[in-house]
């Protein structure tokens, strides 16, 4: 099967400590964002990744931190900086040809801050 | 900067009804627009992707307009069913690589 996969589903962090949350595409896409979802908000970019070992900051990169080791690879780190980081985050892909090809999301990670 | 809204915020109606979603941006300097579906405590669902130059994509029960000049988007759902309930989501891509959400439609359809 083809597509994106984010793990955990569900992820408890203590104040202070740094959590990793994965994502795996095997689509082969190029492109690869990371999305934070709050509650009656739309999504709000983090960061995105046009290429291995490249990455760019989004509108909400504080706190956060990426790694584009491997095309099918996006890891995003949610440090101990982020103040507020009880959200959903979705992970996405895209096939960069040109800019009009479709993105497609993960099934997302919860973060809970106890 | 863009700014994509969506109207109404939530939407209930019978089974059976025909409805229309609508999505509003502010910049008409986008490549494209397309419509998800999220459930709950899930991933987006692609469900239509309308170019800048089209005017409309169908897929089955849905059909997706976009009025580029003046910035809107319509989503249309024929024949509503209990299944078709979920947040509805619209995003513009902007020339640099963006998309750029609305917040959602909440749709409950009632059986």
């Amino acid at each position: 099967d083809g597509g994106i996969t984010q793990s955990p589903k569900y992820l408890f962090r203590k104040e202070g400590q740094n959590v990793t949350l994965s994502c795996e595409q095997n689509l082969n896409h190029d492109a690869m964002y990371w999305y934070r979802q709050d509650p009656g908000q739309g999504l709000r970019l983090i960061y995105y990744s046009q290429i291995v070992n490249d990455f760019q900051k989004g509108d909400i990169a504080e706190g956060y931190s990426v790694s584009r080791e491997k095309k099918e690879s996006f890891p995003l780190t949610v440090t101990s900086a982020q103040k507020n980081p009880t959200a959903f985050y979705l992970c996405a892909s895209r096939k960069k040809l040109a800019d009009y090809n479709e993105q497609f999301f993960g099934p997302g990670t919860r973060l809970t801050v106890l | 900067k863009q700014e994509v809204t969506q109207i109404p915020a939530a939407l209930s109606v019978p089974e059976g009804e025909n409805l229309v979603l609508n999505c509003s941006f502010t910049d008409s300097a986008i490549y494209n627009l397309q419509w998800f579906r999220q459930d709950p405590g899930k991933g987006l669902t692609s469900l239509l992707l309308i170019q800048s130059s089209q005017r409309e994509q169908t897929s089955g029960r849905l059909n997706a307009s976009l009025d580029k000049s003046s910035g809107r988007s319509t989503l249309y759902i024929a024949a509503s069913q209990p299944g078709d309930s979920a947040t509805y989501l619209c995003a513009v891509r902007e020339y640099g690589n963006k998309l750029v959400f609305g917040a959602g439609t909440i749709l409950r359809v009632k059986s």
